[in-house]
């Protein structure tokens, strides 16, 4: 299976609004309502911060958003804040019934 | 809580079977809601899911590493566990154990370093 395709990096300044893609096929992210999104922090374990597209867990700020087209979901964060400066990798349930993580992408606050 | 932790060996041969545990504290393994998994992340580089598998023992792997990856469960002690065989220098990596709800990862271990080296 392929990694789903992320931009290796994006950035936007305090109070901005930010979008990351993930792309991937007709087998995972246009078949399934199964995309979810991590944070991670330098030296951290991952955090969930969207899953099944578009829903938030329990303490996770609502500047925080997901949505899906077709074979690629995104992610949305407005209000940028210097604390959300990190790594965000998507992932999809597969027709393989197995997980696809994006490659990554690495976001920078001005 | 809920919590995971990860032991086991820091340091592998080349060649030899990395061998991972993931204790669960805080609530029970064989909850029908979840899976468990295995994520690893190389240094400086991405995530990477290695697996999963539900308390009954049934396992999903992913295919680049399904020959090689073996994950089971032990309910009595709360863990579940990875064993990777034939390591290289390629599998040194930080090693996740994580819950999974509903197809996505909510909880993680703090992750535990693995080196491959002679």
């Amino acid at each position: 299976q392929s990694a789903l395709t992320q931009p290796a990096s994006v950035s936007g300044s305090p109070g901005q609004s930010i979008t990351i893609s993930c792309t991937g096929t007709s087998s995972d992210v246009g078949k399934y309502n199964s995309v979810s999104w991590y944070q991670q922090h330098p030296g951290k374990a991952p955090k969930l911060m969207i899953y099944d597209v578009t829903d938030r867990p329990s303490g996770v700020s609502d500047r925080f958003s997901g949505s899906k087209s077709g074979n690629t979901a995104s992610l949305t964060i407005s209000g940028l804040q210097a604390e959300d400066e990190a790594d965000y990798y998507c992932t999809s349930y597969t027709s393989s019934s197995t997980r696809v993580f994006g490659g990554g992408t690495k976001l920078t606050v001005l | 809580q809920l919590q995971l932790q990860e032991s086991g060996p820091g340091l592998v041969k080349p060649s030899e079977t990395l061998s991972l545990t993931c204790t669960v504290s805080g609530g029970s393994i064989s909850s029908s809601s979840y899976y468990w998994g295995w994520i690893r992340q190389p240094p400086g580089k991405g995530l990477e899911w290695i697996g999963s598998i539900y308390y009954s023992g049934s396992t999903y792997y992913n295919p680049s590493l399904k020959s090689r990856v073996t994950i089971s469960v032990d309910t009595s002690k709360n863990q579940f566990s990875l064993k990777l065989s034939s390591v290289t220098a390629a599998d040194t990596a930080v090693y996740y154990c994580a819950r999974e709800e509903a197809r996505a990862f909510d909880i993680w271990g703090q992750g535990t370093m693995v080196t491959v080296s002679s």
